[in-house]
């Protein structure tokens, strides 16, 4: 069964600090992975978006990273802000059926 | 570029009475979907359309929800009658086709009491 699962389910940091979120996923084959950020009342928005053959990506202090092999990808927040605050989802795109097989998300608390 | 335009913002409704979402894409989004999100989980698709027929609906629970998308453009997503599990934001996301990234609506959050 494609599945995809996110760890931890929430996680509280104080302003100013690093952290990691991470994604593990069963899908196979799969066309590209995405880390999206949803805040409290909105549509999930799109963060990075990596496909199979890339290891990292980059977006502002968000960064990601991808092993195909372990099937496993983090996203690394640097530096966070209050406005940090939200649900990071983890969505793996099935390859051929396009399907989007969304994470759980972790939401993450960034207090003063 | 105007993004995904959602109504209403919120609903609430009583169990057993009927309810309709509107969903306006972003303009030239052939793929237009519509996910449910129950509180604390990730969205689960109900629908996927293409142009105006349907990709992808085995998830929908075919007995109390129904969806169309007749001109290929706007969509509705409709309860009827609702029960007390429906309570969810339902988002509706559009794409120019299946391969490229969906922005997502704001979405709208149904209450049934």
């Amino acid at each position: 069964k494609n599945q995809v699962e996110q760890s931890p389910q929430s996680l509280i940091i104080l302003e100013g600090k690093n952290c990691t979120l991470q994604c593990n996923y069963t899908v196979s084959p799969f066309s590209n992975l995405r880390w999206y950020k949803q805040d409290t009342g909105r549509g999930p928005v799109s963060l990075t978006i990596m496909t199979f053959s890339e290891n990292t990506k980059s977006n502002g202090r968000y960064t990601a990273t991808l092993d195909a092999d372990t099937k496993q990808s983090s996203l690394h927040i640097t530096a966070s802000q209050l406005s940090d605050s939200a649900s990071y989802i983890c969505v793996v795109i099935g390859a051929g059926t396009y399907k989007y097989i969304f994470g759980t998300g972790t939401r993450l608390k960034v207090l003063a | 570029e105007a993004g995904v335009a959602q109504s209403p913002r919120y609903k609430i409704i009583e169990k057993r009475q009927s309810v309709a979402f509107w969903c306006n894409p972003i303009s030239g989004h052939a793929t237009l979907y519509w996910y449910q999100q129950i509180l604390g989980q990730g969205p689960k698709l109900l629908i996927q359309f293409q142009n105006n027929g349907v990709v992808d609906d085995s998830q929908l629970p075919k007995d109390r929800f129904s969806a169309e998308r007749l001109k290929g453009v706007d969509s509705t997503l409709k309860i009827q009658p609702a029960k007390l599990e429906d309570s969810a934001v339902y988002l509706c996301a559009s794409s120019s086709d299946p391969n490229t990234e969906a922005f997502f609506g704001q979405g709208t959050r149904l209450t049934v009491v």
